[in-house]
């Protein structure tokens, strides 16, 4: 069984620019959420997809945003990037409810110049 | 509101000895879950363990174990005889409304 793949891997960007990132989760599994995760703040939940509808969202600013597909794969979107917006970006699947573990994709490193 | 604080910011230890790594939540939530993920220096996290509120049952596989105590809203994970490859962060997470994770723990087990 595949895995959660996450594209791209790395990436350099520079400030005002945006970015999309990509996630397949694992076959079968209808939520997907996403983290941004840095030295100084930890892993901070940014939002989730269920069935194509966000269904919940974290304290981050408006410039991230996200989708899921009928197909169950993730984009998040960061415009007007910001020098603190430098991060690894997670991924996660799971089956659909709060109770089952989540399984991660490796993750994107965005770098911020 | 959810939280979940891992006062421990780094540990070292050496081979073969025991650590306990120590997870304190809070939430208002009846129904909740409780997590420990792995996060090896490759960057993937591993799940590691899941509680459910209603199950205080203490767990022990291998040479992992966790005590989860609701009336002082821990949930410990500890390594019994350490081994270089336990070296990681250790993240503890809530999941009720959404998924909450704590800042980590970085674990070095020193050969």
């Amino acid at each position: 069984k595949a895995g959660v793949t996450q594209t791209p891997r790395y990436l350099i960007k520079t400030r005002g620019q945006q970015v999309t990132l990509s996630c397949s989760p694992i076959s079968g599994h209808r939520s997907v959420s996403w983290y941004q995760q840095t030295p100084g703040q930890g892993l901070q939940f940014l939002f989730e997809y269920f069935s194509e509808t966000q269904r919940n969202k974290g304290n981050f600013p408006g410039r991230f945003s996200g989708r899921q597909f009928s197909n169950s794969r993730s984009e998040m979107n960061v415009s007007t990037l910001e020098l603190g917006d430098s991060a690894l970006y997670l991924c996660a699947s799971t089956t659909g409810g709060y109770a089952g573990e989540l399984f991660f994709g490796e993750g994107s490193r965005l770098t911020v110049l | 509101a959810q939280k979940v604080t891992q006062a421990q910011t780094e540990i070292s230890v050496v081979e073969k000895e025991d650590v306990t790594l120590d997870c304190v939540y809070e939430t208002r939530d009846t129904t909740y879950y409780l997590f420990w993920y792995k996060q090896p220096p490759s960057g993937e996290l591993v799940f590691l363990i899941r509680r459910n509120s209603f199950d205080e049952q203490n767990e022990i596989s291998g040479r992992y174990s966790w005590n989860f105590q609701k009336s002082t809203s821990s949930f410990n994970f500890t390594i019994t005889a350490s081994q270089v490859v336990d070296s990681a962060v250790y993240f503890c997470a809530l999941s009720a409304v959404n998924w909450v994770f704590g800042p980590g723990t970085r674990l070095s087990v020193l050969p």
